[in-house]
């Protein structure tokens, strides 16, 4: 069975800082990896995801993340968060069948 | 592209009433489409796995008879919440598969969700 540890509950950043979110892994197979965003009131959107290849994947508004095969990890940075940046982070491994586990979600909040 | 909407956004319902919720891709097929339930300040959980034409694959612990799921075409799956309980308050959130991706493999985009409360 596969599972996600995001280890961050809760991050509070000011603007400009660097963000990086903690996300580790665990399954036996060939793994996919995705970060997903939540901005309040908002649905789910991707932001970056991980099939093969490069292991530093870029995605959307600046968002990078890279995956680390010995370390079962696949963390989320960005070298200066914005106040829009705002929102809650999910990281995500894609099993058989397409299916989608998450990991717990990490709150951040950038104070302007 | 790859826009995923649900109906109803929100839904009160009275306990034991059976409640609807749509989920449709709304440009692209989706032969898979997955059904969560998240909880407040929680993450998603899979309920169930829906694809077209055959019955649904549900998560272990979730009721195939309470939560019915149908997808009918390759654009719609519903999800019915058959005698509804106040414990059955949540937020229902859909997805479809979008086949198109890079590496063989599918991404899921996400519906806005659906809030539904038990009285």
């Amino acid at each position: 069975a596969q599972s996600v540890s995001q280890h961050n509950h809760h991050v509070i950043l000011s603007e400009a800082a660097s963000l990086e979110l903690g996300c580790n892994y665990s399954y036996g197979g060939t793994v996919n990896l995705f970060w997903y965003v939540q901005y309040p009131g908002q649905h789910l959107q991707l932001l970056l995801k991980y099939f093969s290849g490069d292991p530093l994947v870029k995605g959307i508004k600046g968002f990078e993340a890279e995956f680390i095969k010995s370390k079962f990890s696949f963390n989320l940075r960005k070298p200066s968060v914005q106040w829009s940046d705002t929102a809650e982070y999910f990281c995500a491994v894609g099993g058989a069948g397409n299916m989608l586990t998450f990991g717990g979600g990490t709150r951040l909040m950038v104070k302007p | 592209g790859a826009v995923v909407s649900q109906h109803p956004s929100r839904v009160i319902c009275k306990s034991g009433t059976s409640v609807k919720i749509e989920c449709r891709s709304l440009d692209f097929q989706a032969t898979t489409m997955f059904w969560y339930r998240q909880f407040p300040k929680q993450s998603l959980m899979l309920m169930a796995t829906s694809n077209e034409g055959s019955k649904a694959t549900y998560e272990q612990g979730v009721e195939k008879d309470k939560f019915l799921i149908n997808h009918a075409s390759l654009t719609l799956s519903t999800l019915t919440v058959t005698s509804a309980h106040p414990e059955d308050s949540s937020f229902y959130i859909c997805s479809a598969n979008a086949p198109w991706t890079s590496g063989g493999t599918d991404t899921q985009y996400f519906g806005p969700g659906t809030r539904l409360t038990v009285l």
